[in-house]
């Protein structure tokens, strides 16, 4: 399968304790994508990295939330301190070329209980 | 504020109908306008996208209609099948800026009965 890999597709955590998400993109993509989906909702930007740089970061990215790709190949999520607001899907997506215009391709997600 | 809103939020059809789903948005620097189909426990896929300097796009049963004064831009999907149950977000973005990101809409779910 050579589509974008997350792990784990389900975290049960309580409130309080850190959690951390993988995420492997296709691996010709030089672009990675993380939104946030809440019940009944769109996708929501958090951060995007070129590589191993995050260029953008939403304001929905708080201190308590920390992306890397360093290597420029998979990346991780990590929450710190976990709310129950948190729990959502994490989605990760790639993108071989520059804007959402050339496709993204995003990956079953991870999905967070704070409980 | 939702620079992008959906509606309907469910919709019912029966199969060989027609499915409509509209968006609109506020942001006039948006110039991509992409479809995306989620199943349950999947992520959102591509459908079809349209960029502002044309009025309509089809791919098969499913058609984009843009109507940039108005900004608001819908998807239409012919001849609507069981298999096509699913949610359907919009979603927009600009190259201005350099911003990557999409912003969606709250999404539509298509129930299309047998």
């Amino acid at each position: 399968d050579t589509g974008v890999s997350q792990d784990p597709r389900h975290k049960i955590t309580k409130r309080g304790q850190n959690v951390t998400f993988r995420c492997d993109p296709i691996s010709e993509h030089n672009r990675l994508y993380w939104y946030r989906q809440t019940l009944g909702q769109g996708p929501e930007f958090l951060t995007y990295f070129q590589n191993e740089a995050q260029l953008e970061k939403s304001r929905l990215l708080s201190d308590r939330f920390s992306a890397e790709r360093p290597k420029g190949s998979f990346s991780t999520l990590e929450i710190q301190r976990t709310e129950q607001g948190d729990s959502a899907m994490y989605l990760c997506a790639s993108s071989s070329r520059g804007r959402p215009s050339y496709g993204y391709t995003f990956g079953s997600g991870t999905r967070l209980t704070v409980v | 504020q939702q620079q992008v809103k959906q509606s309907p939020q469910s919709l019912i059809v029966q199969k060989g109908g027609i499915s409509i789903i509209n968006c609109a948005y506020e942001n006039t620097a948006f110039d991509y306008f992409p479809w995306y189909q989620q199943f349950p426990g999947k992520g959102p896929a591509l459908l079809i996208a349209i960029r502002p300097d044309v009025s309509e796009k089809k791919e098969g049963r499913f058609t984009i209609s843009f109507n940039k004064s108005a900004k608001q831009f819908s998807l239409h999907i012919m001849d609507s099948q069981p298999g096509d149950s699913a949610t359907y977000f919009c979603a927009a973005s600009s190259t201005q800026g350099g911003s990557e990101k999409l912003v969606f809409g709250k999404g539509t779910k298509l129930t299309v009965n047998p």
